[in-house]
């Protein structure tokens, strides 16, 4: 099983600031990495997928960036609504698995 | 858009059988835009990471996460557009918020969630 490790466990960061959050996997797993954002009692929404990727809907100011093994993930100027965890998979082998989360809180 | 909505018993005793429902809305499961769509079942324990435990095609092809040691069974019915998992022998390791999600590869739409507790 590939595992996920995300860093730092949670970041505090004042509105308008930049936020970037660490992922790195136990193997290659080329580009196919996804991030997720959680808010409290609240299901995770897709942020972004094959590491840079956004669905639509997704706001500019979120980014990724990285490649086999490591990855990075940016939100440029942090608004009051991003205040949330985040987590990333890894789709490239069964079973995905997901890092634990960083959370991002107001400083 | 593909709206998800789960339903079951919130709880569950030991080494009984949890099962759950989740009911598709805003399209068939089987067919038009939803038909190449993968339906997953994530789980989360209260306050902690996510984990993905199954996930199931339209066609029936099913994969499921190892770590539930072959307890987990997910099925499908166009018929009421739904599809449900079924855990076998339940521990108190299965106690999480059960999700039930969809999407073209990933997960790109989610249910509200449903916490099942394990407890006697």
């Amino acid at each position: 099983e590939i595992e996920m490790t995300q860093s730092p466990a949670a970041l505090s960061v004042s509105p308008g600031e930049r936020a970037t959050l660490s992922c790195r996997a136990s193997q290659n797993i080329n580009r196919d990495l996804a991030w997720y954002q959680q808010k409290p009692g609240q299901p995770p929404r897709l942020l972004m997928y094959s590491a840079s990727t956004r669905p639509t809907g997704i706001p500019p100011r979120f980014s990724g960036s990285g490649s086999g093994t490591e990855f990075t993930f940016t939100i440029s100027s942090l608004q009051s609504e991003d205040f949330a965890v985040y987590y990333c998979q890894q789709y490239i082998e069964w079973p995905w698995t997901f890092g634990q989360g960083t959370k991002v809180e107001i400083k | 858009q593909v709206q998800l909505q789960e339903s079951g018993p919130g709880l569950v005793k030991p080494s009984e059988t949890l099962s759950l429902t989740c009911i598709v809305s805003g399209g068939s499961i089987s067919g038009g835009s939803f038909s190449n769509y993968h339906w997953n079942w994530i789980r989360q324990p209260v306050g902690k990471g996510l984990e993905w435990i199954g996930r199931m095609q339209t066609t029936g092809s099913t994969r499921y996460n190892p770590s539930l040691k072959g307890r987990l069974t997910m099925s499908l019915d166009t018929s009421k557009n739904r599809y449900s998992l079924r855990l076998d022998s339940v521990t108190a390791a299965d106690t999480a918020v059960y999700y039930c999600t969809a999407g073209g590869y990933l997960a790109d739409y989610w249910g509200q969630g449903i916490l099942v507790t394990v407890s006697s």
